[in-house]
């Protein structure tokens, strides 16, 4: 009940592509959903994060789509750079309140000239 | 704002031995936050803290670990009698406010090595 699955582990994308990470959790008691980015070396650092009474959420290149019914949620990145090249953690959390964010294990991007 | 420092970055300890990791939380940051890092894993919620309490640490294995967050300095994590397994980063993380929809800080890490 509180993991949060991700899919795909590891993923290549060529330069200008869109990168596509899914992730899936079953608390519906979640209410916060943030992405991470993690370089190497570095610790994770909050990316873009939705809450679930929208269904899509826009920074700059990186969206947040959101199925509250089917307890999914995705990150697309487009026009992939390959300075997003890294590690991206889906999580979840009851926000409202205290509670631990858990994370997902992680998807390894690599973005090819 | 040095965001938040973690020290040192890495150790290297024999088994049997005490491993101190310190993190100072961003300024005016007053929770903070532990997980560990294993290899091709996510990051695992070990404990969090306020000033000078434990306010969850079911994710902190009973026995060899503790953790505290004193009044004055920074928090501390502490392993004692390290085995191999405990070789991972662990990653502190603060926030401004109690509930984690304020998004955490995260430190660069301890990359901790038992040998």
């Amino acid at each position: 009940q509180q993991q949060v699955k991700q899919s795909p582990q590891s993923l290549i994308v060529q330069k200008g592509g869109i990168s596509i990470i899914n992730c899936a959790y079953e608390n519906t008691a979640f209410d916060y959903f943030p992405w991470y980015q993690q370089f190497p070396g570095k610790g994770p650092a909050l990316l873009i994060a939705i809450r679930p009474d929208v269904s899509e959420k826009k920074e700059g290149r990186f969206t947040i789509s959101f199925n509250k019914s089917a307890k999914q949620f995705s990150l697309h990145i487009m026009d992939s750079q390959p300075g997003d090249s890294a590690t991206y953690f889906c999580a979840a959390s009851k926000g409202t309140s205290y509670d631990k964010v858990i994370f997902g294990p992680g998807t390894s991007l690599s973005v090819i000239p | 704002n040095a965001g938040v420092m973690q020290n040192p970055r890495h150790l290297v300890r024999r088994r049997g031995q005490e491993a101190r990791l310190r993190c100072s939380p961003v300024k005016g940051h007053s929770h903070v936050y532990w997980y560990r890092q294993l290899p091709e894993e996510g990051l695992k919620f070990m404990v969090y803290l306020q000033k000078e309490n434990i306010i969850d640490e079911s994710g902190m294995p009973k026995e060899r670990f503790s953790a505290e967050f004193p009044k004055e300095g920074p928090s501390i994590l502490r392993i004692q009698q390290v085995v191999r397994g405990d070789s991972a980063a662990y990653f502190c993380a603060s926030s401004p406010r109690q509930g984690s929809n304020y998004g955490y800080t995260f430190g660069s890490g301890t990359r901790l090595t038992v040998v």
